[in-house]
């Protein structure tokens, strides 16, 4: 059971390049997430899914698209980067049990935008 | 707006030593509130999760508090351990669910 897992590990681009994240869990978890860790920040949440088929934005959702295509995974898009995209990106699935469901994290996808 | 505050920012402490971890927050009404530990590199990992009508929550060495009268909550690290060293993350669940509120969190040091 390898949990949540995300590649790459790291990323360099440059400026207008384009580039997707994986997401992947084996938990059979309905929800997914992805959120931006930045210095000095809270997590903010980019996007998140409810199912599969269905995506809804979140708090930074500009420069950004997502696609949940699978129930076991959920795609983060970059389609220009900017600058201002470098952060720390993590992906965390739930299963729907009430409030207090638990969401599970991944390691973290490190993205430089030079 | 929905805020959530931590205090200190970071501390440092010697191995074996107690400390604890303050949470001040302004949403209202909410949910649940969790504290979750993360290890430099690492995905946050939950720790605690309380309800609003909870008062208190262990895990091992482990005590989060909880007094949504005057919206604190604190987490308690107990014989703190080198492991312990991380950044500790208080996130606030509003009402309908739909929204975690993250504190900045509060870095932990041990040193032995």
């Amino acid at each position: 059971n390898a949990g949540v897992t995300q590649t790459p590990k790291f990323r360099v681009l440059k400026t207008g390049q384009s580039m997707t994240l994986l997401c992947a869990q084996d938990m059979n978890h309905e929800y997914m997430y992805w959120y931006r860790q930045d210095p000095g920040m809270g997590l903010r949440l980019i996007h998140y899914s409810v199912g599969e088929g269905t995506t809804a934005k979140g708090e930074v959702p500009d420069g950004y698209n997502v696609s949940r295509l699978k129930k076991q995974n959920f795609l983060l898009g970059l389609e220009s980067a900017a600058p201002s995209q470098t952060s720390v990106y993590f992906c965390a699935s739930s299963r729907p049990s009430g409030l207090s469901y638990e969401q599970y994290f991944g390691p973290g996808t490190r993205l430089t935008v030079t | 707006k929905n805020q959530v505050e931590q205090s200190p920012q970071s501390l440092i402490i010697l191995e074996g030593k107690n400390c604890t971890l303050q949470c001040n927050y302004t949403v209202s009404p909410f949910s649940n509130l969790r504290w979750y530990k993360q290890d430099t590199g690492r995905g946050p990992v939950s720790l605690t999760i309380m309800t609003f009508s909870e008062n208190t929550k262990s895990n091992g060495r482990y005590t989060a508090t909880l007094d949504a009268d005057t919206k604190q909550s604190s987490l308690h690290i107990t014989a703190s351990q080198l492991s312990d060293s991380a950044s500790y993350i208080c996130v606030v669940v509003n009402q309908a669910g739909t929204a975690l509120i993250f504190g900045k969190g509060t870095t932990l040091s041990v040193s032995s």
